[in-house]
């Protein structure tokens, strides 16, 4: 069982390029999430689906889309990398809100 | 919003030793949960323990428990016999959406 696979582990970007975080989890599980990790502030909610074609903002949205077309996926783009989205990327899943959530592996990513 | 304190940046403890991690929250809901997770070097982030807060007992894991008080919203999670494996960060999250502290780092002594 694979749970949670995040890819790519590690990006540089330079500033102004634009990528795509894959997130996919096998465990069927509705709800999604993507996090942010900076060191002295948690982890931050960056955007969240709770099913296919459902998503919504978190704390920190900007500069950050998602979709969801399946139930597996849920990528995170950045449209226009900036140095200020240097960070640890975290997608998770559980199988409804306040259940036991799954982390991928995390990507760090560092824009220059 | 929401928002978890986590007032020790660092905390240290002898092997086999009692520590306790602090964690308080804010919120204006009556029903919730709360949650502690553990994140080694690996960065892998690991379940704890979880609290429902309906429910007046205070869930407990092996070696790991809480203090849940909700009228003070405070939330410290107890880890006995304190073990190499245990050094990590610990983070305390609150509800649906997982609202984290800051963490605190755990370090264990030989």
């Amino acid at each position: 069982n694979a749970g949670v696979t995040q890819t790519p582990k590690f990006q540089v970007l330079k500033t102004g390029q634009s990528m795509t975080l894959q997130c996919a989890q096998d465990m069927n599980h509705e709800y999604m999430s993507w996090y942010r990790q900076d060191p002295g502030m948690g982890l931050r909610l960056i955007h969240y689906s709770v099913g296919a074609g459902i998503t919504d903002q978190g704390e920190v949205p900007n500069g950050y889309n998602v979709s969801r077309s399946t139930t597996e996926d849920f990528p995170l783009r950045l449209l226009s990398a900036a140095p200020s989205q240097t960070s640890v990327y975290f997608c998770a899943s559980s199988s409804f809100l306040n259940t036991e959530a799954f982390f991928g592996q995390g990507t760090r990513l560092t824009v220059v | 919003a929401q928002t978890v304190t986590q007032s020790q940046p660092e905390m240290s403890v002898q092997e086999a030793e009692t520590v306790t991690l602090s964690c308080t929250y804010d919120t204006s809901e009556s029903d919730y949960y709360l949650f502690w997770y553990k994140q080694p070097p690996s960065r892998q982030m690991i379940l704890v323990i979880r609290q429902e807060a309906y429910k007046q007992q205070n869930a407990t894991e092996n070696r790991f428990s809480v203090n849940f008080q909700k009228a003070a919203k405070s939330f410290s999670l107890k880890i006995s016999d304190s073990q190499l494996g245990d050094a990590a960060m610990y983070f305390c999250a609150y509800g649906n959406k997982l609202v984290f502290g800051a963490g605190t780092i755990l370090r264990v002594k030989s």
